[in-house]
Parts: C-alpha cells; structure tokens; sequence
C-alpha cells in the first residue's frame, strides 16, 4: 500500500511568521509532488509542483523535496490570515503510469492576526 | 483561464437508486480523473480515464460505479445502486497528457449524499 503522510495539524502560526508544512511517502518510484490547499468545503486547488531535488519558489510559498529521505515540504512566507486552510500533500507515484494521485490527509494551518 | 466544472454542486438520493454526477474537464485535457472525498478524510483515486477506455482503477471502483465520455466535453460518472457508504464529494480533475505538466486540475466537486 503506498502512503503518503501528513501530521493533521492542527499548526498554527501568527501572521507574518514562516509556516512549515511536512509530507513523507513511502514509493521510491514517486516522481511528481504536489501541494493543493483546500478550504472548508471546497476542492483542491494547486499551490505548487516539484519533480527535481531541492527547492523551488513561487512567490510567498517554497517547496522543498528530498527524494533519499522520501520527504517533500512546503514553506509559506510572511502567513495571512487568508492562507487558513487545509494543506494536501499528493504524490504520483511510480508504479502508475496514469498520473493517479495518491493524497495524504492534510495538515489544517490556521493563521492568527 | 479554463477551468473544470461540475453539476450538480449537490445530490441527495434514496439508497439503492443510480446518481449520474457530471463534469466537463478543460477543452484540451486528456486525462480525466474521479476522485472522492468522504467527510473528514483523505481525497481518495476512484479511476482514471485517457483515450476513452478506463487506464486505472481503484479497489473503490467496484461494479457499481462506471465512467463514460458520452461526447467530446462531458465525462460522466454513474452509481448504479447507491449505498449510504458512497455520500461523499466526488472530484473530477483533468490533466493536459502527451509530455505536458503532469498537474491534475480539480473541479468544485459534487457532494453526494445517500439516505
């Protein structure tokens, strides 16, 4: 069974503060990494991707990604109150070649002003 | 920007009875993906679907479940005879394919519940 792990959380940070967001799986295989952010309710929206070692910008949000240690994370600059959220942490995995995502359960943040 | 969309936003059904959720993913996509979300749990794979035959299935996507693309926007997923296990959201996602980004968009879902 191929896993991908997520402390629930919840996290919370103050506003202003870096946000770091952990995620392990448990294929080797795994090729493509992605961070959704989902609001109560809602659907997962894409934050960021990242197929390559090391680190990856975009704005406000970093991504990071070890693949000998099967670690990816997400580090979110300067927190609003406005990225209270659900982060998902999905995988693709290197068994599939149908791009299946496999999703951990998600890390709640919760900014306070 | 284009973007996936779904119908109805929500469904509420008798036990038993067949639910067709509708999605219609981005124009240019070639990977459509059901995947599903019961309240307070993980998103889930269902099954995916590329080239009009289904490419991979969950051990979830039992014979009660079937997808189609019934014409060239629309991918349809159907619940033969609903159980109350199956209230849940349900997500359609596409992604573009042929060596394009591998990034699966999801639409606002449908949040199905079966009484």
């Amino acid at each position: 069974q191929k896993e991908v792990e997520q402390n629930s959380g919840p996290l919370s940070v103050p506003e202003g503060a870096i946000a770091s967001l952990n995620c392990t799986y448990s294929d080797r295989g795994s090729q493509s990494f992605f961070w959704y952010r989902q609001y109560s309710g809602k659907s997962p929206e894409l934050i960021m991707f990242i197929y390559s070692n090391g680190d990856k910008e975009d704005g406000r949000f970093t991504a990071q990604l070890n693949k000998a240690s099967q670690y990816v994370s997400l580090l979110i600059r300067d927190s609003q109150p406005s990225d209270s959220a659900t982060y998902l942490c999905a995988v693709n995995i290197g068994s599939s070649n149908t791009g299946k995502l496999i999703f951990g359960q998600g890390t709640t943040l919760q900014v306070k002003p | 920007e284009p973007e996936v969309t779904q119908t109805p936003s929500h469904q509420v059904t008798q036990m038993g009875q067949e639910v067709i959720l509708r999605c219609v993913p981005i124009s240019n996509h070639l990977y459509f993906y059901w995947y599903r979300q019961i309240l307070g749990q993980k998103v889930e794979f269902l099954v995916s679907f590329y080239n009009n035959e289904i490419s991979e299935k969950s051990e979830i996507f039992d014979d009660q479940f079937s997808v189609e693309r019934p014409d060239g926007s629309n991918f349809t997923l159907k619940i033969r005879s609903t159980k109350l296990e199956d209230s849940a959201m349900y997500f359609c996602a596409s992604r573009l394919g042929l060596g394009g980004p591998e990034t699966q968009y999801f639409g606002p879902g449908t949040r199905l519940l079966v009484l």
